[in-house]
């Protein structure tokens, strides 16, 4: 079946430093999105990817999607205390009409200030 | 953005008692939910899709007579852990599917079997 790893699991981060975190998926997509938790909470939606080669940006954060739409990548700017949590990256696989996401183990983020 | 709510958010309870937890989505219709579990500092599993009117599709590995999902309506769907174990303590997480394949979170049960 489908499977989507996450590099890495964990990110220490000096804050105003840069940091990016992987995803690469065993099958390919149809579209993939990006979550992120907070400590205690639950996933909040941040974006998705639909094109080939798509790339997004949110202020500080910047979100790609690879040509063969197999992988993606979040990049941040800049972190701040804020940007702590647990980012997931979950993809569509192009065969599933119901839209299940299967998501990544999750990145970790720690902010230092 | 589109509001999804759980309840309870945290329950105790004993072994084997049954615990039912609700998902509903506040402003719009929802014909497709989802129930994801999580363990600590895990990643989502996802163990069913619950589509309004029909029954459950669960992933593999995951006991239907377990776990029992009913979509009555199109804003409430609910997932009942059965004569719960404390290995069935989790994190239960529903979501709500909206436009496309844009997913809603609920704020998490948090199950604690005794």
């Amino acid at each position: 079946g489908q499977q989507v790893m996450q590099i890495p699991q964990y990110q220490h981060v000096q804050e105003g430093e840069d940091f990016t975190t992987y995803c690469n998926s065993s099958t390919t997509l149809s579209n993939i999105q990006w979550y992120k938790q907070r400590p205690g909470g639950h996933p909040v939606f941040l974006i998705q990817l639909v094109k080939s080669g798509e790339v997004k940006k949110q202020k500080r954060l910047t979100f790609q999607f690879g040509e063969a739409k197999k992988n993606s990548s979040l990049h941040i700017t800049a972190t701040q205390t804020t940007d702590v949590g647990t980012y997931f990256c979950a993809g569509v696989s192009g065969g599933d009409s119901w839209g299940k996401l299967q998501f990544g183990a999750g990145t970790q983020v720690v902010v230092t200030p | 953005g589109a509001v999804v709510s759980q309840h309870p958010s945290r329950v105790i309870c004993k072994s084997g008692t049954s615990v039912k937890i609700e998902c509903r989505s506040l402003d719009f219709q929802a014909t497709t939910m989802f129930w994801y579990r999580q363990f600590p500092k895990q990643s989502l599993m996802l163990m069913a899709t619950s589509n309004e009117g029909s029954k459950a599709t669960y992933e593999q590995g995951v006991e239907k007579d377990k776990f029992l999902i009913n979509h009555a309506s199109l804003t409430l769907s609910t997932l009942t852990v059965t004569s719960a174990h404390p290995e069935d303590s989790s994190f239960y997480i529903c979501s709500a599917r909206i436009r496309g394949d844009t997913q809603y979170f609920g704020p998490g049960t948090r199950l604690t079997v005794l």
